[in-house]
């Protein structure tokens, strides 16, 4: 049973341009979180996910910032339009269910040059 | 305040001493997991908690829900536990503290 998958692993993006951060749960997970670590602070939730839909998306940025997490394929963090503050690791987690225990992806450190 | 906080921000020890790491919150919740971060690299679960105590190998954790407490206890230390040890409580979504940085030298 593999783990929850992220790709890609490192992405470098210029400004203005748009990043896709990729996450595939673990099998029969239907939830997955996402959370981002921005550097040298910690984890702060983003967004939560069940299949088709978005539960909580209360840690997400207003403006440039959207998830989803399609009947078919994997969960997709999408960030619009990156500046310099948008660099951190985003790690993706997925559970069973709510209030089960999470399982945290390898995250993808993206980079705004 | 933050809704969890941990102690120490930074621990060092030597190989083979007793490390205790400590987590307090104050908010109603479910569950607590510790999670271990190593540096440049992912995270792991280590244990997710919701009374009394769990133990894998040199790695025991205890919470006291009435207190609003948890510890992480690691037995022995080893230079590979050197990471950063996460607490996050889980209420709707999981909250974060802030991390405790461990060195262990040889």
């Amino acid at each position: 049973n593999a783990g929850v998958m992220q790709n890609p692993r490192h992405l470098v993006r210029r400004r203005g341009q748009e990043a896709r951060l990729r996450c595939s749960p673990m099998k029969g997970h239907s939830h997955v979180y996402w959370y981002r670590q921005l550097p040298e602070e910690g984890l702060k939730f983003m967004v939560y996910l069940q299949k088709e839909n978005i539960i909580d998306e209360s840690g997400m940025p207003k403006e440039r910032f959207s998830a989803e997490f399609p009947k078919e394929g994997p969960s997709i963090l999408r960030i619009q339009q990156v500046v310099r503050g948008d660099s951190a690791a985003y790690f993706c987690a997925s559970s069973p269910g709510t209030r089960y225990e999470q399982y945290f992806g390898p995250g993808t450190r993206l980079t705004v040059t | 305040k933050n809704e969890v906080e941990q102690s120490p921000q930074n621990l060092t020890a030597q190989e083979g001493e007793f490390i205790t790491i400590n987590c307090s919150y104050s908010v109603g919740i479910s569950a607590l997991h510790w999670l271990q971060q190593h540096p440049g690299g992912g995270i792991v679960s280590l244990f997710m908690l919701s009374s009394g105590k769990k133990k894998h190998g040199r790695l025991i954790a205890t919470i006291n829900i009435q207190e609003k407490h948890s510890s992480l206890h690691i037995t022995a230390s080893h230079p590979r536990d050197s990471a950063v040890y996460i607490c996050a409580v889980i209420t709707d979504k999981l909250i974060f503290g802030t991390g405790t940085r461990l060195q262990v030298f040889p």
